[in-house]
């Protein structure tokens, strides 16, 4: 059964720092795997999409690296900003089930000014 | 292009009861998944729908249940709710299973 695990539970930065979110996955034999961010009360929002053959997606100021090997995915921000405050999850689908996202426990970020 | 929509936002109901919420996915896409969403749980899979079908499945009891119309819509049931049903429930469309795109939510609180 595979099993996500984000860290840390929480972080708070201040503005213009730049970090590092971590994701780790049990089985390697993954699909892709996804990066959103989740506002209190909302839906999810995708940030970054990873295939499996891939190794790093970016986007503007994030962007994202996979290790499929090793069961590891960061989420990289550059230069923080207090809108960038959220609940970061990391979701995996598997090789036979490419729809159903496994999700992490999230990493809730603040940054404050 | 409009994202995912979900209806309704907002839901009360008692224990015993049963709910019906509804998805529309992006257009175009013809796969729609559904997810619940607790404090204690996080976010666990519930079914996949694509072409009509359901085609993946989680660990939930039979009590939830979903459909698929012709034009990609979505419909989730829970019936005989429990306290434990208070959640948020979250739609997910995708092109064949690649990247997903959440709608807002229906947050359902069982009384």
């Amino acid at each position: 059964k595979q099993e996500v695990t984000q860290i840390p539970a929480a972080l708070s930065v201040p503005e213009g720092e730049n970090l590092v979110l971590n994701c780790s996955f049990t089985d390697s034999a993954i699909y892709n795997l996804q990066w959103f961010r989740q506002d209190p009360g909302k839906g999810l929002t995708s940030l970054l999409l990873i295939q499996s053959s891939q190794r790093e997606q970016t986007s503007g100021r994030l962007n994202a690296s996979l290790d499929k090997s090793s069961g590891r995915s960061t989420l990289y921000i550059a230069a923080s900003q207090p809108g960038d405050s959220a609940t970061y999850l990391c979701a995996v689908s598997g090789t036979g089930t490419a729809s159903k996202l496994t999700f992490g426990t999230g990493t809730r970020l603040q940054v404050t000014l | 292009k409009a994202g995912v929509t979900q209806t309704p936002r907002y839901l009360i109901k008692t224990r015993g009861q049963q709910v019906t919420l509804s998805c529309s996915p992006i257009s175009g896409h013809r796969s729609v998944s559904w997810y619940q969403q607790t404090p204690g749980q996080g976010l666990q899979f519930l079914f996949e729908y694509f072409s009509e079908t359901q085609r993946n499945k989680g660990n939930f009891p039979g009590r939830f249940s979903g459909r698929q119309f012709s034009n990609s819509r979505s419909e989730m049931n829970v019936s005989t709710l429990e306290l434990g049903d208070s959640a948020l429930y979250l739609c997910a469309s995708s092109l064949a299973g690649l990247e997903q795109f959440f709608g807002p939510g229906t947050r359902l609180t069982v009384l």
